[in-house]
């Protein structure tokens, strides 16, 4: 079975454009988690969908936003990019909604630069 | 909301030693306590985890002690080996808040 697949691997971009990550879960899974990772900041929650529902939403500005898909596959977008948004973004997804504890299968990420 | 820290924050063991890492957490309603591992490089990979019913947990060379008095919980490996070294993140969940709060992450170096 395939893993959590987020594309593209890596983005560099420019201070004011938009940006847009995917994330395709494990098959089968309908909860899909969304993390930025910063040097010494770990891992920061930004929001998780299931079944094309937002479920729940981190303190990060409304520039940052997302959307879940019939297939489970699921889009974060950023836009007016500033240079503090240069991070690893993380997905993760799970079989049913994070309410039940379970397991998380993070993907391999999407390393954003801001110029 | 809730937080989580986590210490140390870089850690350096010889080949054979035990290595603990500690956290903390704020929400004393949180009751899921997972720990992830990752290799420099690679994604985040759940090593083991622990519920709040449950004082101590084990798997091989790896176990997570938890203390809900001191809201506290704590990694502990031992017999370390080269392939141990990792960032370790330790997360806490409130069933409620549904989301995972990540502690800052561990750098654990294991010298052969």
């Amino acid at each position: 079975k395939a893993g959590v697949t987020q594309t593209p691997r890596y983005l560099i971009k420019t201070r004011g454009q938009q940006v847009t990550l995917s994330c395709s879960p494990i098959s089968g899974h309908r909860s899909v988690s969304w993390y930025q990772q910063t040097p010494g900041q770990g891992l920061q929650f930004l929001f998780e969908y299931f079944s094309e529902t937002q479920r729940n939403k981190g303190n990060f500005p409304g520039r940052f936003s997302g959307r879940q898909f019939s297939n489970s596959r699921s889009e974060m977008n950023v836009s007016t990019l500033e240079l503090g948004d240069s991070a690893l973004y993380l997905c993760a997804s799970s079989l049913r909604d994070s309410s039940t504890n379970e397991k998380l299968f993070f993907g391999s990420g999407t390393q954003l630069s801001v110029l | 909301g809730e937080n989580v820290e986590q210490h140390p924050s870089t850690l350096s063991v010889q080949e054979g030693d035990s290595a603990v890492i500690k956290c903390t957490y704020s929400d004393s309603a949180s009751n899921y306590f997972p720990w992830y591992k990752q290799e420099l490089g690679k994604r985040p990979q759940l090593i083991i985890d622990i519920r709040s019913n449950v004082g101590e947990k084990k798997d091989q060379r790896i176990a997570v002690t938890l203390n809900k008095t001191a809201k506290h919980f704590s990694l502990h490996i031992t017999e370390t080996q080269p392939e141990d070294s990792a960032v370790y993140f330790c997360a806490a969940r409130n069933t409620g808040r549904r989301a995972l709060t990540f502690g800052s992450g561990t750098r654990l170096q294991v010298q052969p």
